[in-house]
Formats: structure tokens, sequence, C-alpha cells
């Protein structure tokens, strides 16, 4: 099974409001990521986990702040969004052994938008 | 740095027709290359992905690439278009000196249009 799970699969929120995206693995994966992706543009990186400690932080406003409270499940916390946040959330896992032939799996999205 | 360019943002084919698409990377170290395929409305999905064991990679669907260092380029193909190949493909590399979890860089995509 190589599939990673996201909730909510669309979220709207208003720039006051305070909401979790979530994501889940059961593929005993030790690495998990958070991607942006805006319309017509590849992903960015936003933050890597890595034996669920943030190892990678892409320089992201703190209004998203990442969680990982088990080896299974990653969250983003989002306060005080902008509208121009609005974007696909994308969360991916991988082995997390290392190296740099790790691949990737991603999961299906969240299309967020922020008003 | 590691870097990969997507010539194209646009592809159109006709079913049945070669599928190609490109890829160019910069890399001072051998580079680790990958496809990726994202569908409307989901994730991305690997097609498939070079990591020095053989030049002409297989990767899912029917697509394959080829790495020439020659030519800097890992070029995804296809033999035969299929209406449900229409997609976004990102092709996109790992950059070296990483080590505590995979990274990846993508290009800019390309986006494949199949005409019946």
């Amino acid at each position: 099974d190589t599939e990673v799970t996201q909730t909510p699969k669309h979220l709207v929120m208003g720039m006051t409001n305070k909401k979790s995206l979530k994501c889940e693995q059961h593929m005993g994966h030790r690495a998990m990521y958070w991607y942006k992706q805006k319309a017509k543009k590849p992903p960015e990186l936003m933050f890597v986990y890595s034996y669920e400690k943030l190892s990678i932080n892409e320089s992201v406003p703190s209004r998203f702040s990442p969680e990982c409270p088990n080896s299974s499940l990653l969250n983003l916390h989002l306060h005080a969004l902008q509208p121009e946040d609005s974007a696909l959330y994308l969360c991916a896992s991988s082995q997390g052994t290392g190296g740099r032939v790790d691949t990737q799996y991603f999961g299906p999205g969240t299309r967020l938008t922020v008003l | 740095a590691q870097s990969v360019t997507q010539l194209g943002s646009h592809v159109s084919v006709s079913e049945g027709a070669l599928v190609l698409l490109r890829c160019n990377y910069s890399s001072s170290v051998p580079p680790y290359l990958f496809w990726y395929v994202q569908y409307p409305n989901q994730g991305l999905q690997l097609l498939l992905k070079y990591t020095s064991a053989a030049t002409l990679v297989k990767g899912i669907n029917g697509f394959e690439a080829e790495f020439k260092k020659s030519e800097t380029s890992f070029h995804l193909t296809k033999p035969s278009a299929h209406m449900s190949d229409a997609a976004e493909y990102f092709c996109a590399v790992s950059p070296e000196g990483y080590s505590s979890a995979s990274k990846i860089i993508f290009g800019s995509g390309t986006r494949l249009s199949i005409r019946p």
C-alpha cells in the first residue's frame, strides 16, 4: 500500500480563522513533507520531518505551523492566513533512510481558499 | 547547484502519436533524476527515476526516459499517446549533499494534451 491520505479535500477559511490540515501514511515511512502548489506551478517545499523531528523549514511564514505527533501523522496548523496563501497543499512521505534516491509518495492534496 | 529545465510549457499530440517531453539538467555531480505526473486535481505520482544504474529507465504506463550525459538531458517518451496521458508532467532532480531526508527540486512542468 503506497497511499498517503489528506483531509480535508477542500477548505475555505477566513483570514482570522484557525484550521488544520492532516496527513497520514501507514507505509512505515520516517520522512514526511509539506508542499505548497500554486496553479500552473511546480510544488514548493515548505517543511520536512525526519523521524518526527523538523529537519527543514524553507523560510515559511510563522502563520504556518507544522506538527508531527507520531511517525504516521503530519499536521499543518493554519492561523491568520492571507488570500495569497490560497493553493493546493500536498503532503508526501518517503522511507527516510537518507540519500538522494528516496522516493516520495504524494497525497491528493488539500485545496485551500483564503477569503 | 542542481536544477532542471523543462522545454515547452505545453505539448499537444494526437492520440497514438509519439510523446516527447524534454528535460535538461544542470549538475556538477552525477544527478539523480525523476519524472512525476500530476493528473487534474490530484497529487503527484512517480513515473520513473534515474539513479545511475542504467541509462534507459522504464516507468509506469508505458513511459521511459533516457539519461544522456553528453546532452545533459533526461527526456520522457512514450511510443503511443493515450487520452488518459493528458496531465502535467514534472522533471525533478535530487540535490547533492542531502542526507537526513530526500529533497527534490522540480522543473516548471509541461502540460500534455492529447488530441482525439
